[in-house]
Parts: structure tokens; sequence; C-alpha cells
């Protein structure tokens, strides 16, 4: 099993662009999410989804896009890209239900000029 | 609402030394807790996590946790520090479900030879 993977591992933006990050598990995991990672603040939820069809906001989705249309695969779209938006950004993935380990990918660095 | 409080954002110990890193959790019913571990460059990986089963838990790598309800606490302790423990560590909570958690804002720890 491959697990979670993000592509790309690295981008840099000027703003206003737009761009999609890419993640997919092959873990038959319902449960997917993002989370962007700032020095000082953690991991912030940012959008997720208990399964295909279905999304939600989490924390901070303000300037972010989701949608899940196969289990395998939730894409993370910047609609317009803003300088606050330089993160480091994870996929996670679980079965439904609790209390079930996530899963990371490996991460994208996103730097936004 | 769901909280997650990691005291110390750095921590230093000696090789050989104790290693105790602190969480504090809000949570207004019985919560699932995690600790994950970040190196470098990479996404998380889980340490362990508490279950309701037992409230000493044991992970990976030597580390373990217990769990005190009196206290709101799930500190995470290791006997010996190794260099190879130089990394980030981050606490969270989730409830009901347990899909959505709730991420501490990290401790460092640097292990010094």
């Amino acid at each position: 099993n491959a697990g979670v993977t993000q592509t790309p591992k690295f981008q840099v933006l000027k703003t206003g662009q737009s761009m999609t990050l890419q993640c997919a598990q092959d873990m038959n995991h319902e449960y997917m999410s993002w989370y962007r990672q700032d020095p000082g603040m953690g991991l912030r939820l940012i959008h997720y989804s208990v399964g295909a069809g279905i999304t939600d906001q989490g924390e901070v989705p303000n300037g972010y896009n989701v949608s899940r249309s196969t289990t395998e695969d939730f894409p993370l779209r910047l609609l317009s890209a803003a300088p606050s938006q330089t993160s480091v950004y994870f996929c996670a993935s679980s079965y439904v239900g609790g209390p079930n380990e996530q899963f990371f990918g490996p991460g994208t660095r996103l730097t936004v000029l | 609402a769901q909280s997650v409080t990691q005291l110390g954002s750095h921590v230093s110990v000696s090789e050989g030394a104790l290693v105790l890193l602190r969480c504090n959790y809000s949570s207004s019913v019985p919560p699932y807790l995690f600790w994950y571990v970040q190196y470098p460059n990479q996404g998380l990986q889980l340490l362990l996590k508490y279950t309701s089963a037992a409230t000493l838990v044991k992970g990976i790598n030597g580390f373990e946790a217990e769990f005190k309800k009196s206290e709101t606490s799930f500190h995470l302790t290791k006997p010996s520090a190794h260099m190879s423990d130089a990394a980030e560590y981050f606490c969270a909570v989730s409830e009901g479900t347990g899909n959505q958690f709730y991420f501490g804002t990290g401790t460092s720890l640097t292990v010094i030879p």
C-alpha cells in the first residue's frame, strides 16, 4: 500500500493564482481531511469529508474548496492564493468512527509570493 | 468545545535522561487522545492512542502516556532519551465519532549528546 500520497511536494505561487493540491489514499478510508501547519499553531483543520459526495468545513476553511467524487481522492483547491496561505499542507485519512488513527501524507510546502 | 494545550514549545534533554512532554485537554465527553511524532520534513506518525481501555498506554519507540481524568492530562514519557527522538511531538484529542481531531501547538524535542 502506498498509504496517503500528496502532490506536489513543493509549490510556489504568485498572489491571485489558483491551484489544486492533490491527495489520494489506497486504504479504502471513508474519512479524509486537510490540515495546514504553521509555526507555533500546530495543525488546523481546513476541510474534511466522511465519504464520497460529503464534505464539511473545519476550523479555517476560507479561501479553500474541496470536493470528494471518489473514496480515494480528496483535492484541495486554492481559489485565489494569498501570502497568508503560505504553509505546509497535510492530507490525512482514517476509517469513520472512533477511535481511529489518522494516517498522514508527507505534506505539500506552499509558498505564495 | 475541545482543545489541547501543550506546555513548553521547546524541550531539551540530555541523551539518556527522562523525556516528559505535557498535554492537557478539555472535552465535554470522554475523549480519545493521541500522540503523534513528526520528523523533519515528514508527515505525522502515530506514537500511541488512548481509547478508554487502559489508562497507561504504551506506544512505539519506548514511549508511553498516562491518562489522568482528574487532571485532564495525557503526558508523554520515555525513560531514556535517544538522539533519534529529536522531533516535533503533537498531542491531539477527538470525541464522538472520533474522526475530527484537535491538535496542540506541538513541542519540539532536542536531545543533547
